[in-house]
């Protein structure tokens, strides 16, 4: 079965830190990756989404992301964070199959607690 | 509208009750998409529909789940005879017809099995 990779649970960082939190995924054919943010009390919110082109994609809030389809890797980065990044991050996968399944297949997720 | 909403955002319930969890789409929203979140872990799959169908429910863990959606909007998942287990939260997404797949979540609803 397909699956999803974050291997940071829980980041602390100071604000101004930079940031880059791990996704990996396994092979399976052509995918389309995407980074969930779930800030305190809320819901999963879309931060940013890759189908195809470009591998390198820009998000809201100043995120980005890097699709190394070799190393079957999409990382999530911010050069400088925000106290109020403080969320649970979630890297998620698609994989185009002739099932036509569209279902995500998440990571554990990675807790990004950022100190002021 | 202008979210997917999910209804109740809290449901407490005791061991062997049933309960049924809703779902109403982003207006337009072909597909529904239920998954289950435990504690510390990603969401998981259960099971999703197109318009009314469902097409795939290979992530339902048994028998006691089951879901509809019999007009094509609103989604309900049933979970009977609930077990201590059950306890999570349940999330719903819905996503547009064509080539963007991106799907966008309701708020969950968190049930706690006593």
């Amino acid at each position: 079965a397909q699956s999803v990779s974050q291997h940071n649970h829980h980041v602390i960082l100071s604000e101004a830190a930079s940031l880059e939190l791990g996704c990996n995924y396994s092979y399976g054919g052509t995918v389309n990756l995407f980074w969930y943010v779930q800030y305190p009390g809320q819901h999963l919110q879309l931060l940013l989404k890759y189908f195809s082109g470009d591998p390198l994609v820009k998000g809201i809030k100043g995120f980005e992301a890097e699709f190394i389809k070799s190393k079957f890797s999409f990382n999530l980065r911010k050069p400088s964070v925000q106290w109020s990044d403080t969320a649970e991050y979630f890297c998620a996968v698609t994989w185009h199959m002739d099932t036509g399944r569209r279902a995500l297949t998440f990571g554990s997720g990675t807790r990004l607690q950022v100190q002021p | 509208g202008a979210g997917v909403s999910q209804s109740p955002r809290y449901k407490v319930t005791k061991r062997g009750q049933d309960v049924a969890l809703r779902c109403d789409p982003i207006s337009g929203h072909v597909s529904l998409y239920w998954y289950r979140q435990a504690l510390g872990q990603g969401p998981e799959f259960l099971t999703y529909f197109n318009y009314e169908a469902q097409q795939d429910k290979s992530g339902l863990p048994n028998d006691r789940f089951s879901a509809e959606r019999p007009e094509g909007s609103i989604s309900t998942l049933t979970i009977q005879r609930t077990e201590q287990r059950d306890s999570a939260m349940y999330r719903c997404a819905s996503s547009a017809p064509g080539r963007d797949e991106t799907q966008y979540f309701g708020p969950g609803t968190r049930l706690l099995v006593l």
